[in-house]
């Protein structure tokens, strides 16, 4: 069975310092990945998604993530984090986008 | 891009009640539509799979007497949660997909008194 694992459960950063989110994903072979926000109280908003293709994927708000097969990872990352950045991080996985899988989040603190 | 809407938004009722939580896809047909569960400060757990003009496919797991799952139309789901118990507070939020790709509802929150 699909699964999907973000290995860090919080993360804090300072105001205009580099982010690398964590997800590795389980599946035999290479299911959709996605990666969502969410802030308190809300819906999820999809950031970037990989389907196939170029493996580096550019997503909105200034994020991106690059799918490595090899290490069964999709990091998603940002050069310099802004104090809105902080939310609720979630990564996920489908095949075939059915059945989504989401990984447990990761709740990134922005420091001034 | 397609847009989901979820009503309500915020509901509180009282123990034994039955709750009904509407899913609608705005600006597009969606003959598959997924039902998520979220627990304060935890991960989005999929309850079910709802298709359009048949039954829903549950996880396992989820009671699929106490969550009714009804998409009676290709804009509309329904999640009716069944005499509702305080440990079914939670946040419910709907998927839709279209083209390929889920688009998320902004989820109701319950509270079960």
């Amino acid at each position: 069975a699909q699964s999907v694992t973000q290995p860090d459960i919080h993360i804090t950063v300072s105001e205009g310092a580099s982010l690398e989110l964590r997800c590795n994903y389980s599946y035999g072979a290479t299911p959709y990945l996605f990666w969502y926000v969410q802030s308190p109280g809300q819906g999820l908003q999809l950031l970037l998604k990989y389907f196939s293709g170029d493996t580096l994927v550019q997503g909105i708000k200034g994020f991106e993530a690059e799918f490595k097969r090899s290490q069964s990872s999709f990091n998603l990352r940002k050069p310099s984090v802004h104090w809105s950045d902080a939310a609720e991080y979630f990564c996920a996985s489908s095949y075939n986008n059915n059945d989504m899988r989401f990984g447990a989040g990761t709740r990134l603190t922005v420091k001034p | 891009g397609a847009v989901v809407s979820q009503h309500p938004s915020r509901v509180i009722c009282k123990s034994g009640t039955s709750v009904k939580i509407e899913c609608r896809s705005l600006d597009f047909q969606a003959t598959t539509m997924f039902w998520y569960r979220q627990f304060p400060k935890q991960s989005l757990m999929l309850m079910a799979t709802s298709n359009e003009g048949s039954k829903a496919t549950y996880e396992q797991g989820v009671e699929k007497d106490k969550f009714l799952i009804n998409h009676a139309s290709l804009t509309l789901s329904t999640l009716t949660v069944t005499s509702a118990h305080p440990e079914d507070s939670s946040f419910y939020i709907c998927s839709a997909r279209s083209l390929g790709e889920q688009f998320f509802g902004p989820g109701t929150r319950l509270t079960v008194l």
